[in-house]
């Protein structure tokens, strides 16, 4: 099974700040790699797929990118929405695993 | 709007089993792959199972392998998961999440493939 790892595993961060998330796969997975928001009680929402494509619909201050094993969810300036859980997850092969999630909460 | 609803969560005792449903709407149902991902209280997601479209291709986490079913009706625009043999680390909020993309033989994965809409949940709470 291919492992995911994110760093950090929580960030304390002020509104219009730049953020930046990592998540490392065990191996290589090509662009295979998807970001997830999450709020609390909430299902899941689709930020970014194939490591660098914006979902319809997300703000254009979240980008994706990385190839391979080394992957980087960005949020340029960051608003007060954007307080939440973040989850990677490949999409190379099953079982599809997620990385353990980084917390995002206001300084 | 694209509407996943979930239904049939519950308390359940170890080793009992329970039923979980899936109403999909608003999209051609026959047309996607769906999954099933877990959540445990206080704890990070985890993917359960995929079904393709025709339900040619089924997958399962190794963590629920002989023990939970998934199946589909695309007729009734609906997915199931029959969970048997019910442990008290099952229990979670388990999310159904439409798929894009597709897993083929030997697991490998195309699309690219990723969940692009999930239903709010139904809790699943396995305790004596």
């Amino acid at each position: 099974d291919i492992q995911m790892t994110q760093s950090p595993s929580s960030l304390s961060a002020s509104v219009g700040d730049r953020v930046t998330i990592t998540c490392r796969a065990s191996q290589r997975i090509n662009s295979n790699l998807n970001w997830y928001q999450q709020k609390p009680g909430k299902a899941p929402e689709l930020l970014i797929y194939a490591a660098s494509s914006v979902q319809s619909g997300v703000p254009s201050r979240f980008s994706g990118s990385g190839s391979g094993t080394d992957f980087t969810l960005t949020i340029s300036s960051l608003q007060p929405e954007d307080f939440a859980t973040y989850f990677c997850q490949q999409s190379y092969n099953t079982p599809l695993t997620f990385g353990g999630g980084t917390k995002v909460e206001i300084k | 709007e694209v509407q996943l609803v979930e239904s049939g969560g519950g308390l359940v005792q170890p080793g009992g089993s329970l039923r979980l449903s899936c109403a999909a709407s608003e999209f051609t149902f026959s047309d996607y792959s769906i999954n099933w991902v877990r959540q445990a209280p206080g704890k990070g997601l985890e993917w359960v199972s995929y079904i393709s479209s025709s339900d040619n291709f089924i997958y399962y986490a190794d963590s629920v392998k002989g023990r939970f079913t998934i199946s589909r009706d695309n007729a009734k625009n609906s997915l199931f998961l029959q969970m048997n043999s019910l442990r008290p680390e099952d229990t979670a909020v388990y999310y159904c999440a439409r798929g894009i993309g597709y897993c083929r033989g030997g697991g490998a994965c195309y699309g690219p493939t990723r969940f692009d809409y999930w239903g709010q949940g139904t809790l699943v709470t396995v305790s004596s």
